[in-house]
C-alpha cells in the first residue's frame, strides 16, 4: 500500500516569513494530492491539492508542487501569519482508491 | 466546499456501554464515507471504509465487532463503539469524497470512563 512521508515534525517561524512542509510518497500509482489544516480540536480542513498532471499549483499564499519523479510534494506558504499556526497534513490518494493515505502531520506555530 | 456533518461532537460514556456517532453528506451523496481514529497530536488513522449498501471493509487491527458500521443510505452512515472500554477514548471523524475532494466531518471526541 501507499506510504505517504511528512517533514518536519514540527515548525517555528517568525511571522512574515516563509513555511515548507515536504512529503514524500511511495506508490507512483498515486496522482492526487491535498493537503489539510486541522487546528486543536476541528476537523481537517482542505487547503489546496494538486493532482499528477502539474507540477505546481498557487492559491495566493500558499502554494504545492509536486515532483512525480522523486514523488515528493511540499506545500509553501509565503507571509506567513500567526493564523496560519495549526497541524498541516499531506495525503496521498491514487485512481484505484477512494481513501486517502495521511502523512504524520506538521505541526506549525508562527511566532508574532 | 461540500458539507458533512457529524454528531455527537463529544460524548461521555460509562464503560460497558455502546454508543453511536453519526456522519452525514449534507449537499451530496456519498457512496463511501470513511471512519478515522485520531490521537492526541497524531494523524489520522483509517479504521474503515464505509460502504452503501454493503458490508464496511476494516483495517488490519481494527475489530469490526468492536466498531460496527452501517451506511444505510447514500448520505448516512454510522458507527457504533460496542462495549466501550476507557482505552477507546480517542477523537473520531468522518470523510466523505465528491468532486475528487475529501471532507470531513466535525469530529467525536469520545470519552470512556
Amino acid at each position: 500500500g501507499e506510504n505517504v512521508e511528512q517533514h518536519p515534525s514540527t515548525l517555528s517561524v517568525q511571522e512574515g516569513d516563509s513555511a515548507v512542509i515536504k512529503c514524500t510518497y511511495s506508490d507512483s500509482a498515486s496522482n492526487y494530492f491535498p493537503w489539510y489544516k486541522q487546528e486543536l480540536g476541528k476537523r481537517p480542513q482542505l487547503i489546496i491539492d494538486i493532482r499528477s498532471n502539474v507540477g505546481e499549483k498557487k492559491d495566493q499564499r500558499i502554494a504545492v508542487t509536486l515532483n512525480k519523479t522523486a514523488k515528493h510534494f511540499s506545500l509553501h506558504i509565503t507571509e506567513t501569519q500567526p493564523e496560519d499556526s495549526a497541524v498541516y497534513f499531506c495525503a496521498a490518494k491514487h485512481s484505484g482508491a477512494n481513501n486517502l493515505f495521511f502523512g504524520t502531520g506538521t505541526r506549525l506555530t508562527v511566532i508574532p | 466546499g461540500a458539507v458533512v456533518s457529524q454528531h455527537p461532537s463529544r460524548v461521555i460514556c460509562k464503560s460497558g456501554t455502546s454508543v453511536k456517532i453519526e456522519c452525514r453528506s449534507l449537499d451530496f451523496q456519498a457512496t463511501t464515507m470513511f471512519w478515522y481514529r485520531q490521537f492526541p497530536k497524531q494523524s489520522l488513522m483509517l479504521m474503515a471504509t464505509s460502504n452503501e449498501g454493503s458490508k464496511a471493509t476494516y483495517e488490519q487491527g481494527v475489530e469490526k465487532d468492536k466498531f460496527l458500521i452501517n451506511h444505510a443510505s447514500l448520505t448516512l452512515s454510522t458507527l457504533t463503539v460496542t462495549s466501550a472500554h476507557p482505552e477507546d477514548s480517542s477523537f473520531y471523524i468522518c470523510s466523505a469524497n465528491t468532486g475528487g475532494s475529501a471532507f470531513f466531518g466535525q469530529g467525536t471526541r469520545l470519552t470512556v470512563v
